[in-house]
């Protein structure tokens, strides 16, 4: 048990939609990262932030977007959902934002879009 | 930018052999870390490498840290079932620590 929450587990949705998934950092982690996996691909960083704010964005579409919270938890928003979205969405932490930091994954949201 | 090259892609192994997967930069990196993606989970930290030529060990998997820190190799000795999985590298140059490689897919036929 890596202690970083993601729910839902799976979410299936239609084209269109808009989902919110969530994560719960590990406790006294200050830093979160969404990745994107598709399909036997690699992971995809798209965004991360430290202490509730952004700190660094990857390839992350413009209909995606996130936010981290006071109390550390993160969401990450996708809207006007297509078929591409498919995916596992992974949500790491780790103690701070620097080099040198491992990171640590939660089991991840699979996310299929109909 | 930053350019990482994880070869190979693939591996199938006979259970016992040696399995190898390298990880190349284009640039120069402050240090690496290595994680493993078991089928269906989630991406776990193996190690982290810091020093020009550092060479780690955790039981039959060995680490190594290039001289010139722009490449990297996970070594597997006699390879077992449970080494199943996708193995990732992690290079980091910077301040930032958000680039994966495309993994190496190790299959081990019993």
């Amino acid at each position: 048990d890596s202690g970083v929450t993601q729910t839902p587990k799976h979410l299936i949705t239609a084209t269109g939609q808009r989902v919110t998934l969530r994560c719960s950092p590990r406790s006294g982690d200050l830093s979160v990262y969404w990745y994107q996996q598709s399909l036997d691909q690699g992971l995809q960083f798209l965004i991360q932030y430290y202490n509730g704010e952004e700190r660094a964005k990857g390839n992350i579409l413009e209909r995606f977007s996130a936010q981290q919270f006071p109390d550390l938890h993160s969401e990450l928003n996708l809207s006007s959902l297509e078929l591409g979205d498919s995916a596992l969405y992974f949500c790491a932490s780790s103690v701070d934002a620097g080099r040198n930091q491992p990171q640590h994954f939660g089991d991840g949201t699979r996310l299929s879009i109909l | 930018g930053q350019q990482v090259m994880q070869i190979p892609q693939y591996q199938h192994v006979q259970e016992g052999e040696d399995f190898t997967t390298y990880c190349n930069s284009s640039t120069t990196l402050s240090n690496i870390q290595w994680y493993k993606q078991r089928p269906g989970g989630h991406p776990v930290f193996l190690i982290q490498l810091v020093k020009s030529g550092e060479v780690k060990k955790q039981k039959r998997l060995t680490f190594q840290f290039g001289e010139a820190k722009k490449n990297s190799s996970l070594h597997i000795t006699a390879t077992q079932t449970t080494d199943v999985g996708t193995y990732f590298c992690a290079p980091q140059t910077g301040a930032n620590n958000l680039f994966f490689g495309t993994g190496t897919r190790l299959t081990v036929i019993p």
